[in-house]
């Protein structure tokens, strides 16, 4: 039973495409996140989202939205896409305590 | 501000210790953690340290804490080849608990 679980975990498509990933996840936790993995594996932080309110909007261009229709559930919509984003995107969720959980990750390449 | 940084290699021989380090900026970080992300594989967590203790032992992982200096290391006892992996500083912080990601340390372990 996965925590946290994004599809697809693998993406391939063509520039200007619009794709969206999905994360759920099932530990109850209040607080979501996606981060960006790039090529030289560098991880960084894009949005947060706590119980449904968007907390965190780092430098990202406004291709990218996010949407939590509820606290079990952040997804990451992102029009016209570039070559640039081809990258690895994780999430995660954070409850109470220490512990952040990330999703498996999913592997976007634009051609 | 934020940042985390890590030296970007280090190559040791099976069985000898391997030490990790890491500096980060944000003296108000609550708590620090090392993950682990074999190729082509999410994000392990592998230990964590909350930001009053100076030590924490788990099985063949330590973890130092010099709070004064902002320095963070990872020691791996017996290092083995399955322990070489991409191993990951991060720090929690800010307001709505982000993790802000050194480079990662590109461990290599060989007979």
């Amino acid at each position: 039973d996965t925590a946290v679980s994004q599809t697809p975990k693998y993406l391939v498509t063509q520039m200007g495409n619009d794709k969206s990933i999905k994360c759920e996840q099932n530990l109850g936790h209040d607080t979501m996140y996606w981060y960006k993995q790039d090529s030289k594996k560098f991880l960084k932080i894009m949005f947060s989202y706590n119980n449904k309110e968007l907390i965190i909007n780092e430098t990202v261009p406004n291709r990218f939205s996010p949407k939590s229709p509820d606290k079990a559930h952040l997804n990451l919509h992102i029009n016209s896409l570039e070559l640039g984003d081809s990258a690895v995107y994780f999430c995660a969720s954070v409850g109470p305590g220490y512990g952040y959980t990330f999703g498996s990750g999913t592997r976007l390449t634009v051609v | 501000g934020e940042d985390v940084e890590q030296s970007l290699f280090l190559s040791v021989r099976e069985g000898d210790s391997s030490v990790i380090n890491c500096t980060y900026t944000d003296s108000s970080s609550t708590y620090l953690y090392w993950y682990k992300q074999e190729p082509g594989a999410g994000l392990q967590l592998l230990t964590y340290i909350f930001s009053n203790m100076d030590m924490k032992q788990d099985q063949r992982l330590t973890v130092l804490l010099n709070k004064k200096d902002k320095h963070l290391s990872l020691r791996i006892a017996d290092t083995q080849t399955g322990d070489s992996a991409i191993y990951f500083c991060a720090e929690r912080t800010g307001g709505y608990n982000k993790l802000i990601f050194g480079a990662g340390t590109r461990l290599a372990v060989h007979p």
